[in-house]
Order: structure tokens, then C-alpha cells, then sequence
């Protein structure tokens, strides 16, 4: 069955470190992966997406992410965090139809100043 | 100049009364979509659709139905509603390629 999983509810970080948010999969083919952030009160907002190629994405807002196929991953990234960063963060596979993207359960992501 | 608008941004209503969300997009883009966001954050979609075809997740209700009057709007109406259909709804939209969705800002949907 195609699955998305985000090991971590809830994660707090300081203003200024650094981030990596897991994601998992588990889907029939080489999926389309995509992260997105949602801030409170807010829609869904793509920070980036892989569909084919190099293997490390960058986003907006300085997020990347790396696809590894072998662990079935594609953890999202962001060297040094904000404080405007703190929101809900979505992993998200599917393949070519969008209406068959699942998406994972979502990553709490708190900053402290 | 919103990409994907939603109304009302919050509704709250009692159980067994009809409403409905609309949503529109001014993208020019060709399939639009329902979802679901439920206590947990968990999102689950519900309808997509197209000018051709309407694609339903076999596990809603029929209570719910996807109206669209024009390709920019797809409108989403419930019937009879209940406690278990509090949640956050969120309309979307996709170009051709499907590459990459447009949320809109979500509808706070509560049942009293």
C-alpha cells in the first residue's frame, strides 16, 4: 500500500540552527515527491518538489531537500532557521495525477528566539 | 490578487443544516480539488475535478457533492450535516501537468 510517513509530530529548534524534517515512503513506483509548509491559518504552500534528475532540490525560503532512493526518503532541509519558519510542514508523493498524491501527517516545527 | 479564494473563511452551523464553500481560482488552471484537514492536521482529498471528469474518494459521504459552475469554481456542498464533519477544507487547483497545486486559505467548518 502507498504510504507517507513523518516520523516527527513535533520538533523545537532554536532561531538559527539547523533542520532536517524526515519523510518516508513507501510507493509502487519512482514517485513525484513534494514538501509543503503550511503557516497558521494558512493554505498549503509548495516549498519545493522532485519529479526527476539531481537528486538534492532546492525550495523557496531556503529549504532543500534530497531524495534517496535506497531509504526511500526525502528529508527537507534548511540550514539556519527563522523564526517566520515555524509552521506545519507536509510531505507529499504521488505520481503524474495529482488527485493520487498522498500526503504524510505532517511535522510540527517550532522556533524558540 | 489571490490565486485560489475560499468562502467563508469560517462557518459555523448546526447539525442537519445545508451549506456550502466556494472556491474559485483565477489561474487559468484546469482541475480543481477538495480537501480535507481534520483535527490531526491530517489531510485527505476528497473530490478532484476537471471539465471532463469528476473523481470522487470513495470514502466520503454523499453527503458532500462538488458543484461546479465554470471551470475557475468548484463549489463544495454538504448535506445534513454532522458533528464528525468539523474540520478545515481546503480548496486547491492544478495546471495540465499537474505539477504543482495551489491551496486556498482554507474554510473552518464547525458543527454545533
Amino acid at each position: 500500500a502507498q504510504s507517507v510517513t513523518q516520523p516527527d509530530i513535533h520538533i523545537t529548534v532554536s532561531e538559527g540552527a539547523s533542520l532536517e524534517l524526515r519523510c518516508n515512503y513507501s510507493y509502487g513506483a519512482t514517485p513525484y515527491l513534494f514538501w509543503y509548509v503550511q503557516s497558521p491559518g494558512q493554505g498549503l504552500q509548495l516549498l519545493l518538489k522532485y519529479f526527476s534528475g539531481d537528486t538534492l532540490v532546492q525550495g523557496i525560503k531556503g529549504f532543500e531537500a534530497e531524495f534517496k532512493r535506497s531509504q526511500s526518503s526525502f528529508n527537507l532541509r534548511k540550514p539556519s532557521v527563522h523564526w517566520s519558519d515555524a509552521a506545519e510542514y507536509f510531505c507529499a508523493v504521488g505520481q503524474t495525477s495529482y488527485d493520487k498524491v498522498i500526503f504524510g501527517p505532517g511535522t510540527s516545527l517550532s522556533v524558540i528566539p | 490578487d489571490t490565486a485560489v479564494s475560499q468562502t467563508p473563511k469560517y462557518l459555523v452551523t448546526q447539525m442537519g443544516n445545508d451549506k456550502s464553500i466556494k472556491c474559485e481560482q483565477n489561474l487559468g488552471h484546469d482541475t480543481m480539488y477538495w480537501y480535507k484537514q481534520d483535527s490531526k492536521k491530517f489531510l485527505k482529498i476528497m473530490f478532484s475535478y476537471n471539465n471532463k471528469e469528476l473523481i470522487i474518494n470513495e470514502t466520503v459521504p454523499n453527503r458532500f457533492s462538488p458543484k461546479s459552475p465554470d471551470k475557475a469554481h468548484l463549489n463544495l456542498h454538504i448535506n445534513s450535516l454532522e458533528l464528525g464533519d468539523s474540520a478545515v477544507y481546503f480548496c486547491a487547483s492544478t495546471n495540465t501537468q499537474a505539477t504543482e497545486a495551489f491551496f486556498g486559505q482554507g474554510t473552518r467548518l464547525t458543527v454545533v
